[in-house]
């Protein structure tokens, strides 16, 4: 069984670009949520995201989007980047949306110059 | 509003003595408690939940924690640490009227001396 798998590890953009990053689920898992952790900060909720529709949303603008596929892997997308979404983006994956579970992939650190 | 305080951002234990991390949270609803740990470069890692039931919960690593209504805390606790116990430990709370919606502290970074 493989975890939660998180790509690209590292990349920098600059201010005003768009970037997407990448989440596999844990096997057996239709629920993901995607969090940014600011250096020095918890992480922050963005949204959810179950059986491909969105399920809840934290307070982040509408640039932060995302998407979850049929095999449950999911997407972030960020368009006109700032400075401050530099972070590093923490993808999760559960059971369910109710199990409370959340199994964490490693974070793609994301630089915004 | 509901939050998440860690009240300690940095913790020096010497390798074998106890550790205590606080956690206090400000919740409508029930809330439900979690322990996370993240080490350099990796995602969290769940120590340890609480739902409902025995307020003393037991954990992997050794860890435990102690839910306490009365003062909205959830205190997690570890006998003797072990170097590899160096680390940044986040409280997390998530609500019945909230699904998937968790809030996270804002970390405690734990260091450990020889």
């Amino acid at each position: 069984e493989t975890g939660v798998t998180q790509s690209p590890t590292h990349l920098i953009k600059t201010r005003g670009q768009q970037v997407t990053l990448r989440c596999s689920s844990q096997s057996g898992h239709n629920t993901v949520s995607w969090y940014q952790q600011a250096l020095g900060q918890g992480p922050q909720f963005i949204f959810q995201y179950y059986r491909e529709e969105e399920n809840g949303r934290g307070n982040f603008p509408p640039r932060f989007s995302g998407l979850q596929f049929p095999n449950y892997s999911s997407e972030l997308n960020v368009n006109a980047l700032e400075l401050d979404d530099s972070a590093l983006y923490l993808c999760a994956s559960s059971p369910s949306t109710v199990s409370y579970e959340q199994y964490f992939g490693p974070g793609t650190r994301l630089t915004v110059t | 509003a509901q939050s998440v305080t860690q009240p300690d951002i940095h913790i020096t234990v010497s390798e074998g003595a106890s550790l205590e991390l606080r956690c206090n949270y400000s919740y409508g609803a029930t809330p439900y408690l979690f322990w996370y740990v993240q080490s350099p470069g990796q995602g969290l890692q769940l120590l340890l939940k609480y739902f409902s039931g025995d307020t003393l919960v037991q954990g992997i690593k050794g860890f435990e924690a102690e839910f306490k209504r009365s003062q909205s805390s959830f205190n997690l606790r570890k006998p003797s640490v072990h170097w590899s116990d160096a680390a940044e430990y986040f409280c997390a709370v998530v609500s019945t009227d909230s699904w998937g919606k968790f809030q996270f502290g804002a970390g405690t970074q734990v260091v450990v001396t020889p």
